[in-house]
């Protein structure tokens, strides 16, 4: 399987202000995906991220809102733009594992963040 | 579209037996994959299992086996033998098996086990 790290683990924030969160894969992967998981909900996709490629946005997801980027195989990074508290949620960079077997996804330790 | 239902917000379980995690799904769509995940109070997502729709063969994996019945759309979690580590939220996930390869995730289960 994947080993995935995210930086930072966790952070404070103030309204208007942005965070960039890394993700680091010890492999290459072709798909890298990021979660949104806000107080007490489930996980929702916020975008696929596409190396070479404009990120591809989920309904109620815009670019603006959350740029990401990913310029290889092993390494994406999602910005949360003009925070408010409403972002205040855990935020998962996954990846699309294939090795011989049926794809299967992989969960980074996660980034939590609180904006005051 | 694709939908996954958990009724179960919470569940106990003694230490050491076993315990089922019911997901029942909805989907159109003839090929699918069904995961769960376990997600305890750090925040990670950990994979546990993996089921095909068209594995002829209930997925296990150690403790973890998933109880698939197709006709019923359910794709239940069996956990044996609790163990007081087990105690987290689980989360049922479906993903169709077009190019996007997005997951569907239900609301989730908080198991707690109970020494």
């Amino acid at each position: 399987s994947a080993v995935i790290s995210q930086k930072p683990s966790r952070d404070i924030c103030q309204r208007g202000t942005s965070l960039t969160i890394q993700c680091q894969v010890d492999s290459q992967v072709t798909m890298m995906f990021w979660y949104r998981q806000q107080p007490g909900q489930s996980l929702t996709l916020i975008a696929t991220a596409n190396q070479g490629s404009e990120a591809t946005y989920e309904s109620g997801f815009v670019i603006d809102k959350f740029p990401i980027s990913r310029p290889n195989l092993t390494f994406s990074t999602l910005t949360v733009s003009n925070m408010s508290p409403e972002d205040s949620s855990i935020y998962l960079c996954s990846v699309l594992w294939t090795a011989g077997g049926p794809a299967e996804q992989y969960f980074g330790p996660g980034t939590r963040l609180t904006v005051t | 579209a694709q939908k996954i239902t958990q009724t179960q917000p919470g569940m106990f379980v003694q230490e050491k037996e076993a315990v089922t995690l019911d997901c029942t799904y909805d989907t159109s769509d003839q090929s699918y994959g069904l995961f769960w995940y376990k997600q305890p109070s750090s925040g990670e997502m950990i994979f546990l299992i993996y089921q095909g729709s068209y594995d002829e063969q209930n997925a296990t994996e150690g403790r973890y086996s998933l109880n698939f019945q197709k006709a019923r759309k359910s794709a239940n979690l069996v956990i044996s033998a609790s163990q007081l580590g087990d105690s987290a939220m689980y989360f049922c996930a479906m993903r169709g098996m077009d190019s996007s390869y997005k997951l569907i995730f239900g609301s989730g289960t908080r198991l707690l086990v109970r020494p």
